[in-house]
């Protein structure tokens, strides 16, 4: 089984950096990975990390200690567009990811 | 094309119908999903696919039936639902092996209410 947990809600100010955490206890691992979704939509992928380090892409980032269990994703220059739900995913031997219970981000003037 | 699409966007039934989810891509992946979310929530998972063969099915119940005809399509046979299977259904396909097995694509999901 699987247990992923992140905080269930943050709030950042426009122009700002956020850094919304991830830990997990997984049987396997196969990648950890990212999914924005705002509400009434599809989640839509963002990063993904299999070893260990800094992933970056644009304005995001995501780290990854396999040692720790533990991931973040870190959001700098905030727009108001980037409020929405933050899913952390892991993805076991399988093909399929499991979900956390997601971060929901209020960026605000 | 780069897109997962979804039929019916808004579906109400009763609890004595029968109705069906559909879900296409043209991408060439060969491993298709379904997940279940309600509000708030993260998505669940419930069946996949890989190679128009079912690999993965998360004890769901029967009266939930997925069917692949080929490998662009993936659909959802609802009968006898409850209520508390209101929800939106997200259908995911993604590579099947390789880097790009690791990324799923999304639908926008077939929102469900039971009455």
């Amino acid at each position: 089984g699987q247990n992923i947990d992140q905080p269930t809600e943050m709030t950042a100010t426009e122009g700002a950096i956020v850094q919304i955490n991830c830990t997990y206890q997984t049987s396997g691992f196969n990648g950890l990975f990212w999914y924005q979704q705002h509400a009434g939509e599809a989640p839509t992928f963002l990063s993904y990390n299999v070893l260990d380090g800094l992933e970056e892409k644009g304005r995001f980032s995501s780290f990854l200690s396999r040692s720790k269990g533990y991931s973040y994703l870190l959001l700098k220059e905030l727009q108001m567009k980037d409020s929405a739900s933050y899913l952390c995913a892991v993805r076991d031997t399988g093909y399929a990811l499991n979900f956390g219970k997601g971060t929901s981000l209020l960026v605000t003037p | 094309d780069t897109e997962v699409t979804q039929t019916p966007k808004h579906l109400v039934m009763g609890m004595t119908n029968k109705k069906s989810l559909k879900c296409e891509q043209h991408m060439g992946h060969r491993a298709m999903y379904w997940y279940k979310q309600k509000a708030k929530k993260p998505p669940e998972l419930m069946f996949v696919y890989s190679y128009e063969k079912l690999s993965i099915n998360e004890s769901v119940p029967s009266r939930f039936s997925p069917e692949c005809p080929n490998s662009s399509l993936l659909n959802l046979h609802l009968h006898a639902l409850q209520p508390e299977d209101s929800a939106l259904y997200l259908c995911a396909s993604s590579q099947v092996g390789g880097l790009g097995a690791n990324v799923l694509t999304f639908g926008a999901g077939s929102r469900l209410t039971v009455l």
